[in-house]
């Protein structure tokens, strides 16, 4: 079974610049998650799919970061103009719908610079 | 909001010897998952406690869930170089919240 597959694993690019990241979850998994580690802290939540629908995007930095999920399916993760502070490594998590019995399987990661 | 916190950041230990992470919530748990990542990897996931008071154990990692569920700890007997990674502890209020991931324990084995 493939598991959850991110990509670029690397993206550098200049402040003021577009990049989309991809996340394809594991088939069937309606639940799917963004989160961002910056500089060796935390695993900050950015939001939460359940399907196609935003569940909870309280985790999102501003209107600069857009989230898609269509078709409830794989997702998208834009970030339009990129900054400085946007830089780390942004995770994609999925799991099976569960009560209380979420067991996130992670990416790999994409690894972002903004210079 | 709601935050998870841990201790230390930071361990260096001998080859051998024990390590103990903590991790404490500012807010009841529903459950607490444990997580390691390696060097260079991602998250992947350890084990979920539910219970209070619950105690789990798998080989030489001991984890286990407070009475009130708002803290949690992971131990290794006798470490070994292949337990060095970052473990974080990750809990959500609810069962259909967030879940949010502490800052995590990065540790390092001395052979």
């Amino acid at each position: 079974e493939a598991g959850v597959t991110q990509f670029p694993s690397h993206s550098v690019i200049e402040k003021g610049q577009t990049v989309t990241l991809r996340c394809d979850p594991i088939s069937g998994h309606d639940n799917l998650y963004w989160y961002r580690r910056v500089m060796g802290k935390e695993i900050k939540f950015l939001l939460h799919f359940v399907k196609e629908s935003k569940q909870d995007e309280s985790g999102m930095p501003n209107n600069r970061f857009l989230a898609e999920r269509t078709g409830g399916t794989y997702s998208t993760l834009k970030v339009q103009p990129a900054e400085l502070e946007d830089s780390g490594v942004y995770f994609c998590a999925s799991s099976q719908a569960g009560y209380n019995n979420e067991k996130l399987f992670f990416g790999s990661g994409t690894q972002l610079s903004v210079l | 909001g709601q935050q998870v916190m841990q201790i230390p950041q930071y361990q260096h230990v001998q080859e051998g010897e024990d390590f103990t992470t903590y991790c404490n919530s500012s807010t009841t748990l529903s459950n607490i998952q444990w997580y390691k990542q390696r060097p260079g990897g991602h998250p992947v996931f350890l084990i979920q406690l539910v219970k209070s008071g619950e105690v789990k154990k798998q080989k030489r990692l001991t984890f286990q869930f407070g009475e009130a569920k708002k803290n949690s700890s992971l131990h290794i007997t006798a470490t070994q170089t292949t337990d060095v990674g970052t473990y974080f502890c990750a809990g959500r209020k609810t069962s259909y919240d967030k879940v949010i991931f502490g800052p995590g324990t990065s540790l390092s084995v001395i052979p």
